[in-house]
């Protein structure tokens, strides 16, 4: 089954811990992001890549690393945590043609 | 750059009613037009895309979307809901590029009532 899987889908940490949200997709696909999700202000793009070992930023990069040194896996670093990095995550891949593909999301909560 | 504006955060809607949520952009250059519903507890789901030709886009579960590139808009609609058509709706926009950032509207919550 073509699928984005994320992984944790829930996790709670502490400011300044350092964590990774991490994404893979079975699809082959050279286009991967991150988003993130927060009541009233839709979608936002944090980093995207366009194959491997070709990242940028988005809308809100900072706070935030990506990495992309396999096709399959785009994995999301919080370094150091913050409350406001409190939110709901979403990794996608894909292309314009067949509209992105999107993990179910990591609810993510920082204290 | 480009943006998407819904002008509805939340619909309010009876069981077989029609319902109508509107997505307006603004861009610069030739877009491709994207709805995703978003289920409660769940991620996004692609219900269809605008990318050429015909206007007039169907999607899965009955909703449909017409493009007006005059208004800049690309309302989605449905002539009959159900219950479990209760979920969040995003409309996005990218360049009509191979690849592009999707760039998302606020949502509109749709709730249907019995």
């Amino acid at each position: 089954e073509a699928q984005v899987t994320q992984n944790p889908r829930y996790l709670i940490t502490v400011t300044g811990k350092k964590l990774t949200v991490t994404c893979s997709q079975n699809m082959n696909h050279e286009y991967m992001s991150w988003y993130r999700q927060d009541p009233g202000l839709g979608l936002r793009q944090i980093y995207y890549s366009m194959n491997v070992e070709v990242t940028d930023k988005g809308d809100v990069p900072e706070g935030y690393k990506v990495s992309r040194k396999e096709k399959r896996n785009f994995p999301l670093i919080l370094e150091s945590p913050s409350p406001n990095q409190t939110s709901l995550y979403f990794c996608a891949s894909g292309g314009q043609a067949y509209g992105y593909t999107f993990g179910s999301g990591t609810r993510l909560t920082v204290v | 750059a480009q943006s998407v504006t819904q002008l509805d955060s939340q619909v309010p809607v009876f069981e077989e009613a029609p319902v109508e949520l509107r997505c307006n952009y603004s861009s610069s250059v030739s877009v491709y037009l994207f709805w995703y519903v978003q289920y409660p507890n769940q991620g996004l789901q692609l219900l269809l895309k605008y990318l050429s030709g015909s206007t007039l886009v169907k999607g899965i579960n009955g909703f449909e979307a017409e493009f007006n590139k005059s208004q800049t808009s690309f309302h989605l609609r449905k002539p009959s809901v159900h219950i479990s058509d209760t979920a969040e709706y995003f409309c996005a926009v990218s360049r009509g590029t191979s690849y592009g950032k999707l760039t998302f509207g606020q949502g509109t919550i749709l709730t249907v009532h019995p």
